[in-house]
């Protein structure tokens, strides 16, 4: 079946670091991918999406790039800020493969310290 | 702006007891699902419906029950709680089943302990 692999945390980065965290999928077909993240104590939020092969999400200064050949969506910030530790989710959706319901990785706990 | 609400927001139950988890949503959406969020598992789809009357199960339905009487209200039921529902449970929603432009909109999760 479908699934999402990223990388295992925590990861913690000082301030103005460069964040990759790596995201790799397994699905038949053509998936859209996303990340999402979770603040403390709260829900999820979309963070960014891309919907076909070589299409870049951006959000908020964080970036991803689908790429298809490597089936990966890593997330990328220049420079991380405090204010962006929380936990980040990679997860695919595939109408084809789990009748479009997301699928999620496991999570990457970022913390950033001043 | 209430988007999705869930109540309660912290709960503990002894083992065996039945509980029901609410979940409402005020956005017309046709599409609800349960998530149930354990450390080191990420989230797992319990049961989702793509509209009232409708529902199917997810990746860990077991032990679990839902309905959808209106487009609103999503509830998950417990009718038998065991330890290894202690977890943290997400309601989200979409505007509709398909269409990759509809994210996901989560409440802010339930808190089950169970003794």
């Amino acid at each position: 079946g479908d699934s999402v692999t990223q990388m295992e945390g925590p990861v913690t980065l000082s301030e103005e670091a460069f964040l990759t965290i790596n995201c790799t999928y397994t699905a038949t077909g053509y998936p859209s991918l996303f990340w999402y993240v979770q603040y403390p104590g709260e829900g999820l939020q979309l963070l960014l999406k891309a919907t076909k092969a070589d299409d870049k999400g951006s959000n908020k200064g964080f970036e991803a790039t689908y790429r298809k050949e490597t089936t990966s969506f890593h997330l990328e910030k220049g420079s991380v800020q405090v204010s962006d530790s929380a936990v980040y989710f990679c997860a695919l959706r595939n109408y084809g493969g789990s009748q479009g319901n997301l699928i999620f990785g496991k999570g990457t706990k970022l913390s950033v310290k001043p | 702006n209430a988007g999705v609400t869930q109540t309660p927001k912290f709960q503990v139950l002894k083992t065996g007891q039945s509980m029901t988890l609410q979940c409402a949503q005020d956005m017309n959406h046709e599409y609800m699902s349960w998530y149930r969020q354990d450390p080191g598992m990420g989230l797992r789809l319990i049961h989702y419906s793509v509209g009232a009357g409708i529902t199917d199960q997810g990746e860990v339905p077991n032990g679990y029950n839902v309905s959808r009487s209106t487009t609103e209200d999503f509830p998950l039921r417990l009718l038998s709680a065991a330890p290894s529902q202690t977890s943290v449970y997400f309601c989200a929603s979409k505007a509709t089943p398909t269409g990759t432009n509809s994210p996901l909109h989560f409440g802010n999760g339930t808190r089950l302990t169970v003794t």
